[in-house]
């Protein structure tokens, strides 16, 4: 039972431009989602962050957007950079319960 | 030096071994927990422990147990390893939401 879903297993984009990685989710408890991004060979490490109570986070060249209604969030990553290529994982957690992961979308940044 | 380690980074064993993977953090955090990664389906939690005492079963326990054996460690073992627990392994911590994550350990079970 995936509560947690990233149907993109991958996106290319082109250095400069625009990255959008899209989330699903159907718990409606869950109240804080974050993003992760991992390179090969190392642990995920932590990127953005946003709680329920706001529909977007700003970090840099880094925004999540959520859309409760929808049960959907993404991450814009602009301008998209080289070094940006790695696997994104969207996560998403409900208080003191556990989190729930997405299967992850390989971005690919190309000079 | 890194907050959260792992050791073995990789380990091949055979079926019906036991083996245990452990975990070590220097950030001070109660919270510590256990994840595979398989290609396609992300991060799956097997086991998290908000301190000490307080261990419970994730998403994908069975075959799996732990021991928390201080605030510092957390390790996890396999009973009886078969190839279908090959995968990367994870450990992680966490204060609030934000997890920490070690850099992985490689399974596998031939």
């Amino acid at each position: 039972d995936q509560q947690v879903k990233q149907n993109s297993p991958s996106l290319s984009v082109q250095e400069g431009r625009i990255s959008i990685l899209n989330c699903d989710y159907t718990n409606s408890m869950f109240d804080y989602f974050l993003w992760y991004k991992k390179y090969p060979a190392e642990g995920p490490t932590f990127l953005i962050s946003i709680s329920s109570i706001k529909d977007k986070n700003e970090d840099g060249r880094f925004t999540v957007f959520l859309n409760k209604s929808a049960k959907h969030l993404s991450l814009h990553i602009v301008p998209s950079q080289p070094g940006d290529s790695a696997v994104y994982f969207c996560a998403a957690s409900s208080g003191r319960d556990d989190m729930r992961f997405g299967a992850g979308t390989r971005l690919t940044v190309k000079p | 030096d890194a907050d959260v380690t792992q050791t073995p980074r990789n380990r091949i064993t055979k079926t019906g071994k036991r083996i245990m993977l452990e975990c070590s953090q220097t950030k001070g955090h109660d919270r510590m927990y256990w994840y595979r990664q398989d290609p396609g389906l992300g991060l799956q939690l097997i086991y998290y422990s908000f301190d000490v005492k307080d261990i419970n079963k994730g998403e994908i326990s069975d075959g799996y147990s732990v021991s928390r054996q201080a605030q510092a460690k957390f390790s996890l073992s396999l009973e009886s390893a078969i190839p279908n627990q090959t995968a990367l392994y994870f450990c992680a911590t966490s204060e609030d939401n934000e997890q920490f994550f070690g850099p992985g350990t490689r399974l596998t079970v031939l």
